[in-house]
């Protein structure tokens, strides 16, 4: 199975200011033959269900704001909120859809510090 | 507007068995591969299983491997899993998700609904 690692768990970030979160995964999940990372981002508010923000590493979901933004390609990917509102306070978990069985990092927790 | 909503939780005993559904409406059900995902208590998210949109293949996390099954009806908009021989560690909320046109990412979800496994 692939292992998704996420850092940090948790993170205080100011209001407006930038906000980082780093998955890693055991393997790569760049396929090769569509140069496409098959490697997702979720956002779950407390008594939620989970939301998708970015697929394909970098490809922002409809009706998601452009303050968030996806970067990285492998093993290596990013997640940034550019200017940190009050409702990005959530858990936001990537998830690897490269291989079954699919799997999700541990989850970050980002608060408003 | 996609809805998709899951019944069929509620309180097992260890070695029981449970059967869940998830009915989908607002959307060509047919032509989309669905996922079934869990969380449990103040944990964080597990993939369980997939189908794809003619139910032809179905895939699994090694922890339900040989005591879950996934199944749809194409017919009837509507996902299942069906849960047997369950254990104290499979006691979470589980949430039933449109998979991606072009990809396994889960797209949209439904509100989840509570199995709980305990004597």
């Amino acid at each position: 199975d692939i292992v998704m690692t996420q850092s940090p768990d948790s993170l205080a970030v100011s209001l407006g200011e930038r906000a980082t979160i780093d998955c890693k995964s055991g393997q790569s999940v760049l396929y090769s033959s569509n140069n496409k990372n098959y490697l997702a981002w979720y956002q779950q508010k407390p008594g939620q269900p989970p939301k998708l923000l970015i697929y394909w590493a970098s490809t922002r979901e409809s009706g998601v704001p452009d303050r968030f933004s996806g970067s990285g390609s492998g093993t290596d990917f990013t997640l940034t909120i550019s200017s940190l509102q009050a409702e990005d306070v959530a858990v936001y978990y990537c998830q690897q859809y490269y291989n079954t069985p699919y799997t999700f990092g541990q989850g970050t927790k980002l608060e408003i510090k | 507007e996609v809805q998709l909503v899951e019944s069929g939780g509620g309180l097992v005993q260890p070695g029981g068995s449970l059967r869940l559904s998830c009915a989908a409406s607002g959307f060509s059900f047919s032509a989309y591969a669905m996922s079934w995902v869990r969380q449990a208590p103040e944990k964080g998210l597990e993939w369980v299983s997939g189908t794809v949109d003619d139910g032809g293949r179905t895939y699994y996390a090694d922890s339900v491997k040989g005591r879950f099954t996934i199944s749809r009806d194409n017919s009837k908009n509507t996902l299942y899993l069906q849960m047997n021989s369950l254990r104290a560690e499979d006691t979470a909320v589980y949430y039933c998700a449109k998979v991606g046109p072009d990809g396994d990412y889960e797209m949209q979800w439904g509100q989840g609904t509570l199995v709980t496994v305990s004597s």
